[in-house]
């Protein structure tokens, strides 16, 4: 299995400004990707991040507005920039491992609030 | 297109009860599929995967089941207590095109009282 830390746990901020979240992985991955899920709603999946290139977006997700970083195989942030209220969800980092048939684990979430 | 259905999408039960939960999905070439729980505000915990060859999976009161051809999944709960008033999340990962992506149901939200 995978232990993973979301910082901050939470956080409220105001319309127009930038977030950062980081991910910590207790141990090296390949495979590492960041999840919205807005109130009430189901996971929807934002980007795969990539060690070393660029992310890959899913669609309706831009690198302008959720910049991400995965500078190695433990580590990643996300941004969600230029927010509105609309962005208020929970954004989960979950990673997938090979090791057991590829089984995917999540961390504890940031609950971000917009305001 | 692969969709996945959860059914019910919430259920209110006495402990003790055994319970069903279902999940369906459209396109049986699926590599795998994971059974999560969350509770209110949290992350995901991975209950159960069950691969593509496989038919059941068990953790102690949790039993999965996979019926490929059909579509279908089930996660059953035997004699469900108050702490296990969670929603339950059912996952595939498709075989078409990599295997990098899982595709959640819209979940399940169990309320057990006692």
């Amino acid at each position: 299995s995978a232990v993973i830390s979301q910082k901050p746990s939470r956080d409220i901020c105001q319309r127009g400004t930038s977030l950062t979240i980081q991910c910590q992985v207790d141990s090296q991955v390949t495979m590492m990707f960041w999840y919205r899920q807005q109130p009430g709603q189901s996971l929807t999946l934002i980007a795969t991040a990539n060690q070393g290139s660029e992310a890959t977006y899913e669609s309706g997700f831009v690198i302008d507005k959720f910049p991400i970083s995965r500078p190695n195989l433990t580590f990643s942030t996300l941004t969600v920039s230029n927010m509105s209220p609309e962005d208020s969800s929970i954004y989960l980092c979950s990673v997938m491992t090979g090791t057991l048939g590829y089984e995917q684990y999540f961390g504890p979430g940031t609950r971000l609030t917009v305001t | 297109k692969q969709e996945v259905t959860q059914i019910p999408a919430a259920l209110s039960v006495p402990e003790g009860e055994n319970l069903v939960l279902n999940c369906s999905f459209t396109d049986s070439a699926i590599y795998n599929l994971q059974w999560f729980r969350q509770d209110p505000g949290k992350g995901l915990t991975s209950l159960l995967l069950i691969q593509s060859s496989q038919r059941e999976q068990t953790s102690g009161r949790l039993n999965a089941s996979l019926d490929k051809s059909s579509g279908r999944s089930t996660l059953y709960i035997a004699a469900s207590q108050p702490g296990d008033s969670a929603t339950y999340l059912c996952a595939v990962r498709r075989r078409r095109g990599g295997y990098n992506k899982l595709i959640f149901g819209a979940g399940t939200r169990l309320a057990v009282h006692p």
